[in-house]
């Protein structure tokens, strides 16, 4: 069985600030990671994934993500915010190997402050 | 567009009412999914298709049916709808390697049921 935690479901951040959004997963084998993006009123999109190759994952709209297996964790980062970047995010978590089911967190809402 | 198109948008049903909703993607992807999405809770899967002619039961199955009509279309149905049904609906499709490249969404089918 796998799990994702995303910790706060509300992140507020000023203009330029760092962004951090916080995933932690668990699996009993090796985890494919995603984090999504969903914009007010639309459906999700791949923001970026990790696949067991590099552990410093880069995404679209200057996002990154490193997989930290001691930490379990996979979080979300962007050097400076934007306005756009106002959305949900949801961490996601499949186990490694062939077809499986994807769980998804229950997502963090980021709010840019002019 | 190439991608996941999901109809209608907006649905009211009153309780006890069935309704079909549609999800076609022209992409050539195998798996197709349905999840509903509810404040604070994320992405839950309903039901998924992994192939063409088989389908699945996922987390939250109870008070829905689906068909994986062909490899295009996998639609969902609420044969008498209740309140607790009142969500916003997603259908996704991605290939057997879904888990290195992730699922691609449809924008949703936003459903109340008073």
């Amino acid at each position: 069985a796998q799990s994702v935690t995303q910790l706060g479901s509300h992140v507020s951040v000023s203009e330029g600030a760092l962004v951090l959004l916080r995933c932690n997963y668990s699996s009993s084998v090796p985890p494919y990671l995603f984090w999504y993006v969903q914009y007010p009123n639309q459906g999700l999109q791949l923001l970026l994934k990790y696949t067991s190759a590099a552990t410093l994952v880069k995404g679209i709209n200057g996002f990154e993500a490193e997989f930290k297996k001691s930490e379990t964790s996979f979080h979300l980062t962007k050097p400076s915010a934007h306005m756009s970047d106002a959305a949900e995010y949801f961490c996601a978590v499949t186990p490694s190997g062939g077809y499986q089911k994807v769980t998804f967190g229950t997502g963090t809402k980021l709010q840019v402050i002019p | 567009n190439a991608g996941v198109t999901q109809t209608p948008k907006f649905q009211v049903l009153k309780t006890g009412q069935s309704m079909t909703l549609q999800c076609a993607q022209d992409m050539n992807h195998n798996s197709m999914y349905w999840y509903r999405q509810d404040p604070g809770m994320g992405l839950r899967l309903i039901y998924y298709s992994a192939s063409e002619g088989t389908t699945d039961k996922g987390e939250v199955p109870n008070g829905y049916n689906v068909s994986r009509l062909n490899k295009r279309e996998f639609s969902l149905r609420l044969e008498s709808a209740a309140p607790s049904q009142t969500s916003v609906y997603f259908c996704a499709s991605g290939n057997r390697d879904a888990a290195n490249y992730g699922y691609t969404f449809g924008s949703g089918t936003r459903l109340t049921v008073v």
